[in-house]
């Protein structure tokens, strides 16, 4: 059964600095990872899509990582805004569209 | 396009009632996955539907229930509401037609249900 893991649960930043953020997962037999952002009370927005064959994905100032051997994911993020606090959750694929997620890191950008 | 539209955005049952909670996908998507949300268990799988047809079902007991229709809407039943019930319920659609973005799943606002 695939677990997936998000630690720290809460992180605090200034306003600028770039940061990471990070996602385990216990079966590396994954058919993809997406990162996505929830903002509190409303749905999921996609962020990032990675590919069991691809290494990494960026678009913008998010630029996301995948290594499978070591059941690991990053999103890191550049010069953060206040825009980006929000809860950001990993979400493995197992191929079937049916999604495990993480427990998400809950992100708060200090201005 | 216009997005992954929940209807109702909320609503408040009582034990024992049931519920029936509708998801109109991006147009052209064809799979549509329930995702119940709570405090204590996060995002859970519910089900997953493709061309009317269920393919994949989650952990939840058999109160919980979905169809989807030939136009791709999908409803999901719950019957005989418990308290733990109460979650944000969140359908998300997918294309699956090809191409590097088909299986980014694009979620809806949700529904948030409260069991009293």
């Amino acid at each position: 059964k695939q677990e997936v893991t998000q630690i720290p649960a809460a992180l605090s930043v200034p306003e600028g600095e770039n940061l990471v953020l990070n996602c385990s997962f216990t079966d590396s037999a994954i058919y993809n990872l997406q990162w996505f952002r929830q903002d509190p009370g409303k749905g999921l927005t996609s962020l990032l899509l990675i590919q069991s064959s691809q290494r990494e994905q960026t678009s913008g100032r998010l630029n996301a990582s995948l290594d499978k051997s070591s059941g690991r994911s990053t999103l890191y993020i550049a010069a953060s805004q206040p825009g980006d606090s929000a809860t950001y959750l990993c979400a493995v694929g197992g191929g079937n569209e049916k999604l495990t997620f993480g427990t998400g890191t809950r992100l708060t950008i200090i201005p | 396009k216009a997005g992954v539209t929940q209807t109702p955005r909320y609503l408040i049952k009582t034990r024992g009632q049931q519920v029936t909670l509708s998801c109109s996908p991006i147009s052209g998507h064809r799979s549509v996955s329930w995702y119940q949300q709570t405090p204590g268990q996060g995002l859970q799988f519910l089900f997953e539907y493709f061309s009317e047809t269920q393919r994949n079902k989650g952990n939840f007991p058999g109160r919980f229930s979905g169809r989807q229709f030939s136009n791709s809407r999908s409803e999901m039943n719950v019957s005989t509401l418990e308290l733990g019930d109460s979650a944000l319920y969140l359908c998300a659609s997918s294309s699956l037609a090809g191409g590097p973005n088909k299986n980014i799943q694009y979620f809806g606002a949700g529904t948030r249900l409260s069991v009293l």
